[in-house]
């Protein structure tokens, strides 16, 4: 019963190193998102891919790239890390894009020194 | 655009009593639902309860009930019978029922049950 499972946890990178955060979900959801969490905020979307082939920018895109690689995997790539992307990410799932709401993974805390 | 406030940045209460949490929105669309999900120290988003904009009767889940008042657009949380276990974050959320159903989240609470 894993529901949507993130890897790694946490991270620390350089500034300018790349990333790539794993996302998969095992509940035949057909969209699935990516969001940041900063301190004092609520969480903001980055991504979002609506079905398989899918994926269109969020609110704060800049600096990210997602890749849906199948219906069950969506991977968020840092190509340049920077400070400013200091951040808790959560990776979500839902049956559809529609008002079902979405199931959340623990979360990636990614330092950026 | 909208937004989601929520005004409290921190609250406490004791076990077993009864506590509100608000939650206030701006949009000029009709259509939308409302939810609240909780985030415990171990980082989880749990969804605790949503309402649909369309319905008068305001949503319940055991311990978890909310006052949905749509002209005033506000959505508080009730927690009766508040345990250790409640002690998390808390977030509003709303989402738009067109376009991208994105969640557009408030900056939550933090709510400390004291035993």
């Amino acid at each position: 019963n894993a529901g949507v499972t993130q890897t790694p946890k946490f991270q620390v990178l350089k500034t300018g190193q790349s990333m790539t955060l794993q996302c998969a979900q095992d509940m035949n959801h057909n969209s699935m998102y990516w969001y940041r969490q900063d301190p004092g905020m609520g969480l903001r979307l980055i991504y979002y891919s609506a079905s398989e082939g899918t994926t269109d920018k969020g609110e704060v895109p800049n600096g990210y790239n997602v890749s849906r690689l199948n219906k069950r995997e969506f991977s968020l790539r840092l190509e340049s890390a920077a400070p400013s992307q200091t951040s808790v990410y959560f990776c979500a799932s839902s049956r559809q894009l529609s008002n079902q709401p979405q199931h959340f993974g623990d979360g990636t805390r990614l330092s950026i020194l | 655009a909208q937004t989601v406030t929520q005004s409290q940045p921190e609250m406490s209460v004791q076990e077993a009593e009864t506590v509100t949490l608000s939650c206030t929105y701006d949009t000029s669309e009709n259509n939308y639902y409302l939810f609240w999900y909780k985030q415990p120290p171990s980082r989880q988003m749990i969804l605790v309860i949503r309402q649909e904009a369309y319905k008068q009767q305001n949503a319940t889940e055991n311990r978890f009930s909310v006052n949905f008042q749509k002209a005033a657009k506000s959505f508080s949380l009730k927690i009766s019978d508040s345990q250790l276990g409640d002690t998390a974050m808390y977030f509003c959320a709303f989402m738009l029922l067109r376009g991208t159903y994105k969640y557009i989240f408030g900056t939550g609470t933090r709510l400390k049950v004291l035993a």
